[in-house]
This record gives C-alpha cells, structure tokens and sequence, in this order.
C-alpha cells in the first residue's frame, strides 16, 4: 500500500539554525499538509497546500515557516530560524481530495 | 478555533473487555475520522465517516457520526493487547482547507 515518506526521522539543531523537513506525499495525491504534535499533546494543523499554493494556514504557521513543492515528488517545510518551542514531532500528510489524509511517520525536530 | 472534547482521557482495561471513546464539539464538522497512534509512529486510519447518522464498521471497530455533526463515538470490541495505544477523533471541513482538527486522545492500554 502506498505510504506518505518522512525523511529524516529525527533532527537536532542548534536554536536559530534553518531546517528543512521532507516529505515525499502518495503519488497520485493532490492535496499537502503539515501537523505538528508537541510531545504529550494532540496533533495541531499547520499548513495545507494545494495546486501549488496554501490554502490554508493556522495560526502556528507564522512568517518563520513555509512550504514548497519543488519538483513532482517532494513538499517541504522550512523553519527559518528555530526556536526552543519548534521541538515537537511534525507530520506530513496527503489526500486526493474529500478523500481521508494519509500520514507519514513524522520526524522528531529537536532544537537545542 | 473549534474544539474537539475527547474522552476518557485514558482507559485500562481487561484483554476481551469493549471499549467506548467519544468526542464532541461545539461546532458541526463535515467529516469525522478516528485514527490510531503508536508510539514513534503517525496516526493511521481506523474509521472515515462522511453522513450524519452513519454507523460504520471495520472489524472489531465501530464509529459513528452523531445526528447534530458535533459528535462521535468509537467502540472496539472484545479488546487484545494489540490495540493498546492512543486514539484520536479529527473532524473535517471542507471549506477549511481541509484541515483535520483532533481531538486531545484516549490513551487505551490492555491489560492481557
């Protein structure tokens, strides 16, 4: 069965560093989405993408983060400059549309 | 934002015991999903639910979609050790992007 890919599982970097988390969504999927669990919480929304713009973005997802698709396969999210309370466990998500979203694994950002 | 009210918060029960969750919300959602979280891992699909007033199966699981749209229950039946995890409500509106809001979980651990 296809999957949502997460890569890499876990990163740690020092307090405002950039980073780039990477997602590579089900192949036939046209709708994108990041979440975001700080550990010991629920799941919060964070952005969704589609047709190669947002549509929408919660309140979390301020001007030190964004997405792109930058080829056929990829989305990503970038911080800009990271901040202690950007540690939590960020999922990817894909869906076809009024169709249930499909998430990858996460990967664990730890900022030091 | 809206809110989901997720309860219990955690249950311990018996191998062979039914279980009982549910979730409400002050507003209507379009869609309610259940997903289940293992530990390190991403929620994965359990139940999809698109009508108000639908009763749906898969497996030993049942969910359904409260009459009003602002609420849900799922109920697993004759539980094994197996299902011991946590379990998220997520409503949906598709006029909001799509996004999924959760629910806060229910912590299920099955005592063999």
């Amino acid at each position: 069965e296809p999957e949502v890919t997460q890569t890499p599982s876990h990163q740690v970097t020092q307090m405002g560093q950039e980073v780039i988390l990477r997602c590579v969504p089900i192949s036939n999927h046209l709708y994108f989405y990041w979440y975001r669990q700080i550990l010991g919480q629920k799941v919060e929304f964070l952005v969704s993408f589609y047709n190669n713009e947002i549509s929408e973005k919660s309140e979390i997802f301020d001007d030190q983060f964004s997405v792109e698709r930058p080829d056929g396969s990829n989305f990503t999210l970038k911080i800009r400059s990271t901040k202690l309370e950007d540690s939590a466990m960020y999922f990817c998500a894909s869906d076809r549309g009024l169709w249930p979203q499909h998430f990858g694994d996460g990967t664990r950002l730890s900022i030091l | 934002g809206q809110q989901l009210n997720q309860s219990p918060q955690s249950m311990f029960i018996q191998e062979g015991e039914d279980v009982s969750m549910n979730c409400t919300s002050s507003s209507i959602f379009n869609t309610w999903l259940w997903y289940k979280q293992d530990p390190g891992e991403g929620p994965v699909l359990l139940i999809a639910l698109y009508k108000a007033g639908e009763l749906t199966s898969n497996g030993r699981l049942t969910a359904q979609f409260g009459i009003t749209r602002k609420d849900s229950f799922l109920n697993i039946s004759a539980s094994i050790p197996s299902d011991v995890g946590i379990y998220f409500c997520a409503g949906q509106n598709n006029n909001a992007g799509n996004m999924l809001t959760f629910g806060g979980g229910t912590r299920l651990m099955v005592k063999p």
